[in-house]
């Protein structure tokens, strides 16, 4: 079975400081996709990233990078020189490309707050 | 706008009654699915579907059912509310053969 583990459950940070969300994930298949997701104080999700098992590069996209390692089957996010519009739930999610259903299963959320 | 509609966004209940939830999308998607989510615990899939007239439990299926009748609606139900079932709703869709998720904009439903 598939797992997700974000380990901070709140994180509190002072503007303009960068900070790394972890991820840690369990799964037996080979082929597999991870996510993070945004979730703003106004309750939507918004996508951020989706990284298939094959595809270890890391990626930058702004201020956000993001750091996959199968070693050690952590896919940890990091947000450069933090703003207060980051304040937010950040999730991560796997899903396995071989099971029936495919469905997202997502980590217990990590709450940041970013302070003026 | 193509996307994934949540109805209602918001609804009150009394323990007992019952209600049905809402997903439509107009993305022709294969795969839908209902998840909840509550304080500190993520998102959790009740229910899913992986096409037109089929429906599968997933992790949290208790107290709720679901039905896809035509392909771009999936409903969920409750038949005898509890307050266990506060909780914040969102459905999901996404095509055969990719992986992108579509999320609709969550209902929030709170069980007095």
């Amino acid at each position: 079975a598939q797992k997700v583990t974000q380990a901070q459950t709140e994180i509190s940070v002072v503007e303009k400081e960068d900070v790394t969300l972890d991820c840690v994930y369990e799964t037996r298949d080979t082929t597999y996709y991870l996510f993070w997701y945004k979730q703003p104080p106004s309750g939507e999700l918004v996508f951020l990233i989706r990284r298939n098992s094959f595809d270890e590069q890391n990626e930058i996209s702004g201020r956000y990078s993001w750091n996959f390692q199968k070693s050690t089957s952590s896919f940890n996010f990091t947000i450069t020189a933090s703003q207060v519009v980051d304040s937010a739930v950040y999730f991560c999610a796997l899903s396995e490309a071989l099971g029936s259903a495919r469905q997202l299963t997502f980590g217990s959320g990590t709450q940041l707050t970013v302070l003026p | 706008n193509a996307g994934v509609t949540q109805t209602p966004k918001f609804r009150v209940l009394k323990t007992g009654q019952s209600m049905t939830l809402l997903c439509a999308q107009d993305m022709n998607h294969e795969y839908m699915y209902w998840y909840r989510q509550d304080p500190g615990m993520g998102l959790r899939l009740i229910h899913y579907s992986v096409g037109e007239g089929t429906t599968a439990k997933g992790e949290v299926p208790d107290g709720y059912n679901v039905s896809r009748l035509k392909k771009q609606n999936f409903l969920l139900g409750l038949e005898s509310a509890a307050p266990s079932q506060t909780s914040v709703y969102f459905c999901a869709s996404r095509p055969t053969g990719d992986w992108g998720y579509t999320f609709g904009s969550g209902t929030r439903l709170t069980v007095v």
